[in-house]
């Protein structure tokens, strides 16, 4: 399988922890994008990577954000002292071009009790 | 502010039906136009896409029609199958950015 892939599926965790989650893109795609969805709404951007560049960031990416693409595959978005409003699908999309087709992973879904 | 507008919210369709699920944008700049089909507990999935630069494409049973003039664009399933019964999002970018804007979905369920 070649598509994007993203570890864990799954985490709950308390507030206050901190999170981290990963995101393979597809292997010749060199942009990367992280997203989140809530229930019943569409996803949200949150970042953009081109190669190891953070290019771009949601409002919604708070200082206790972080995201990396240390050497332009993998990525981590890392999220510290969870909140319970932080609780919903983390999505990872990567692409080959800017203005182009972005493939989605199967979603981190994150519940902060 | 809700660049992308979606409608229905919701949308129930006999089997060998057409679903049609609308969008409107405002962002003018926007110049790529993505539809998006979403399983629950799953990713969403690119069904088809389309550029300003014509006023439909077809893959299959999937048809988009755009119209410029009038910010807006749509999605046709023709025949529509059980297995069609999903959420569907459309989505669009451009205008200096990379990021997708989607609207808000639409749940199609098709009955047998």
């Amino acid at each position: 399988d070649t598509g994007v892939s993203q570890d864990p599926r799954h985490k709950i965790t308390k507030r206050g922890q901190n999170v981290t989650f990963r995101c393979d893109p597809i292997s010749e795609h060199n942009r990367l994008y992280w997203y989140r969805q809530t229930l019943g709404q569409g996803p949200e951007f949150l970042t953009y990577f081109q190669n190891e560049a953070q290019l771009e960031k949601s409002r919604l990416l708070s200082d206790r954000f972080s995201a990396e693409r240390p050497k332009g595959s993998f990525s981590t978005l890392e999220i510290q002292r969870t909140e319970q409003g932080d609780s919903a699908m983390y999505l990872c999309a990567s692409s080959s071009r800017g203005y182009g087709d972005q493939y989605f992973g199967p979603g981190t879904r994150l519940l902060v009790l | 502010q809700q660049q992308v507008k979606q409608s229905p919210q919701s949308l129930i369709v006999q089997k060998g039906g057409i679903s049609i699920i609308n969008c409107a944008y405002e962002n003018t700049a926007f110049d790529y136009f993505p539809w998006y089909q979403q399983f629950p507990g799953k990713g969403p999935a690119l069904l088809i896409a389309i550029r300003p630069d014509v006023s439909e494409k077809k893959e299959g049973r999937f048809t988009i029609s755009f119209n410029k003039s009038a910010k807006q664009f749509s999605l046709h399933i023709m025949d529509s199958q059980p297995g069609d019964s999903a959420t569907y999002f459309c989505a669009a970018n451009g205008a200096g950015s990379y990021q997708l804007t989607f609207g808000k979905g639409t749940k199609l369920s098709v009955i047998p």
